[in-house]
């Protein structure tokens, strides 16, 4: 069974440009969470999706966005990039929504704000 | 509200144990708990539900205490690929529909020969 996959694994991308990270999810889960990670924070929720509807969404800025497709896929978008946007990005499916649903983490995208 | 973890790094001998705490200040619903090795995903090792259960996984096993908001993870006899660095993951007793899990800040075991 294929893992979650999140395209690209790396980016470089200047400030005030916008990015668009993709995640493919375990094959049959419907929930897709993603995690901005950082040495200084650790691993920081962004939102979840489940079902193509945004189920919760962390402290982050607008610029910050996602959406999920009717496959399960996710795409997070972050627009006018700031050098504090540098961060490994990690998205998790599981099967459900809820307490007793286990995440299946990504390698991530690991973006680069020059 | 991020969960605090301790120790922040520990550095072990194969065969030896070790603990790694977790506590929050809101009332809790379930602990997950997460290894990532350097430059890999963090992978699933546990959930503990409300109810103070415990579970293990091979030769690491982990407590909830609802009561204190706490949970502790204990690995026994290390073994070196043990390192890694452990979060914990919380999620309030308040969740329902508004499911957030909210991590720590991870704690490094270093696991050496």
């Amino acid at each position: 069974k294929a893992g979650v996959t999140q395209t690209p694994r790396y980016l470089i991308k200047t400030r005030g440009q916008q990015v668009t990270l993709s995640c493919s999810p375990i094959s049959g889960h419907r929930s897709v969470s993603w995690y901005q990670q950082t040495p200084g924070q650790g691993l920081q929720f962004l939102f979840e999706y489940f079902s193509e509807t945004q189920r919760n969404k962390g402290n982050f800025p607008g610029r910050f966005s996602g959406r999920q497709f009717s496959n399960s896929r996710s795409e997070m978008n972050v627009s006018t990039l700031e050098l504090g946007d540098s961060a490994l990005y990690l998205c998790a499916s599981s099967l459900g929504t809820g307490t007793n649903q286990p995440q299946h983490f990504g390698d991530g995208t690991r973006l680069s704000i020059l | 509200q991020q969960p605090v973890q301790s120790p922040q790094a520990v550095i072990l001998r194969e065969g030896e144990d070790a603990v790694i705490n977790c506590s929050s200040s809101k009332a809790l619903y379930s602990v997950h708990w997460y290894r990532q090795k350097h430059g890999e995903a963090p992978v699933f090792l546990m959930i503990l539900l409300k109810g103070g259960e415990q579970k293990g996984h091979e030769k690491i096993s982990a407590s909830f205490n609802e009561k204190k908001q706490q949970s502790s993870l204990y690995l026994t006899a290390s073994q070196l690929s043990y390192s890694g660095t452990y979060f914990c993951g919380t999620e309030p007793a308040s969740g329902g529909s508004n499911y957030k899990l909210t991590f720590g800040k991870g704690t490094l075991l270093t696991v050496n020969p």
